[in-house]
């Protein structure tokens, strides 16, 4: 079972460059979160998404976008990268809301905007 | 807006000892879950212990519970019987509907 698949791993960007971090679960999860992690700090919500087509805004929107074409894929863009972008990055999934809500999480993308 | 929060960044609590996390949290909902998560070095995550806010009884997994105050929005975890392996990050959670909001984690140190 893979779960929850997260690429790259490790990514240095400069300052003004994109890219995209990629998020693919293999569970047919409805429910897709992307957080990032600041160094000794908690998770913060960046995008989340309850279906395909379906996507809004958490706590930290700025300076990124999500789409959500598929059920599996929840990929997360960074258009002009700032090192206030530099965090770790983590793709998660659930099958829905409530009581059941055990998020399965990616193994992170370590990012840093130079 | 929704906020979790966690007033102690770091805590430690010798071998076979017990420990108290605190979080506290704002909500405009009656009805909400909340949620403890370990984060330990690998940066895994893992799901601790779950409490849903119209349930009055404290939520309980082995060595781990929970102590829900609704009135005052007070939920802390207290671990028995601590172990090396307890050694992580700490986050409480709170799931408004669709997203789950963490607090800023507790790290614990446990030591022999």
């Amino acid at each position: 079972n893979a779960g929850v698949t997260q690429t790259p791993k490790f990514r240095i960007l400069k300052i003004g460059q994109s890219m995209t971090l990629q998020c693919t679960q293999d569970m047919n999860h409805n429910y897709m979160y992307w957080y990032r992690q600041d160094p000794g700090m908690g998770l913060k919500l960046i995008y989340y998404s309850v279906g395909a087509g379906i996507t809004d805004k958490g706590e930290v929107p700025n300076g990124y976008n999500v789409s959500r074409s598929t059920t599996e894929d929840f990929p997360l863009r960074l258009e002009l990268a700032a090192p206030s972008q530099t965090s770790v990055y983590f793709c998660a999934s659930s099958s829905g809301g409530g009581i059941n809500e055990k998020l399965f999480f990616g193994s992170g993308t370590q990012l840093s905007v130079l | 807006a929704q906020t979790v929060t966690q007033s102690q960044p770091e805590m430690s609590v010798q071998e076979a000892e017990t420990v108290t996390l605190s979080c506290t949290y704002d909500t405009s909902e009656n009805n909400y879950y909340l949620f403890w998560y370990k984060q330990p070095p690998s940066r895994q995550m893992i799901l601790v212990i779950r409490q849903e806010a119209y349930k009055q009884q404290n939520a309980t997994e082995n060595r781990f519970s929970v102590n829900f105050q609704k009135a005052a929005k007070s939920f802390s975890l207290k671990i028995s019987d601590s172990q090396l392996g307890d050694t992580a990050m700490y986050f409480c959670a709170k799931l408004p509907p669709g997203k789950l909001i963490f607090g800023t984690g507790t790290r614990l140190q446990v030591f022999p």
